[in-house]
């Protein structure tokens, strides 16, 4: 399995700036995921980067206030623009690698906590 | 699109006593089904997956699931739970293929009673 390094870890921010979460794996992926956990809920998909192209947002998210890049294979960044006290949540970077008979795995990272003050 | 139910918000168990989390799924196509758990503060960790073939599950930990394609369901079993068990449980589905990200339940919360 692919082994993710998030940065920061976690993170306290005034409201209207912006933050960048960087995400580097370990292995060449296709598709990195982003994904939003709420306090005290589940995952939710913000955005699938591959590389080479734009992201594509999940209804609900949009690129303006969450802009991805994926300039390689190995690399993304999340950027919460503008951000609000509504923001504040664990943000997390996945793969999927492909495992033996096409079966794919996903790795997570361990996750970026943001407060938003 | 895909959907995951996890019905239990909170599961209390006694220590050394069987536990069953239930997942129900909404697909049209074949399921890529996972568990994962997720203790506070930590992040997630893969418990098992289901991609095809036998319907029963073997994962890390002890724990085990079935998948029903009848019932649409793909609970998660241990027969004998630890303190250390006691965490967040996310069921999720994907369209296999690892070109799209997963749908999350809304997790299960353990907690284990000494």
């Amino acid at each position: 399995s692919a082994v993710i390094s998030q940065k920061p870890s976690r993170d306290i921010c005034q409201r209207g700036t912006s933050l960048t979460i960087q995400c580097q794996v370990d292995s060449q992926v296709t598709m990195m995921f982003w994904y939003r956990q709420q306090p005290g809920q589940s995952l939710t998909l913000i955005a699938t980067a591959n590389q080479g192209s734009e992201a594509t947002y999940e209804s609900g998210f949009v690129i303006d206030k969450f802009p991805i890049s994926r300039p390689n294979l190995t690399f993304s960044t999340l950027t919460v623009s503008n951000m609000s006290p509504e923001d504040s949540s664990i943000y997390l970077c996945s793969v999927a690698l492909e495992g033996v008979s096409s079966n794919y795995g996903y790795t997570f990272g361990s996750g970026t906590r943001l407060t938003v003050v | 699109a895909q959907s995951v139910t996890q019905p239990d918000i909170h599961i209390t168990v006694s220590e050394g006593a069987s536990l069953e989390l239930r997942c129900n799924y909404s697909y049209g196509a074949t399921p890529y089904l996972f568990w994962y758990v997720q203790s506070p503060g930590q992040g997630l960790q893969l418990l098992l997956k289901y991609f095809s073939g036998d319907t029963l599950v073997q994962g890390i930990k002890g724990f085990e699931a079935e998948f029903k394609r009848s019932q649409s369901s793909f609970n998660l079993r241990k027969p004998s739970v630890h303190w250390s068990d006691a965490a967040e449980y996310f069921c999720a589905v994907g369209t296999g293929g690892g070109a799209d990200g997963l749908t999350f339940g809304k997790g299960t919360h353990l907690i284990i009673q000494p």
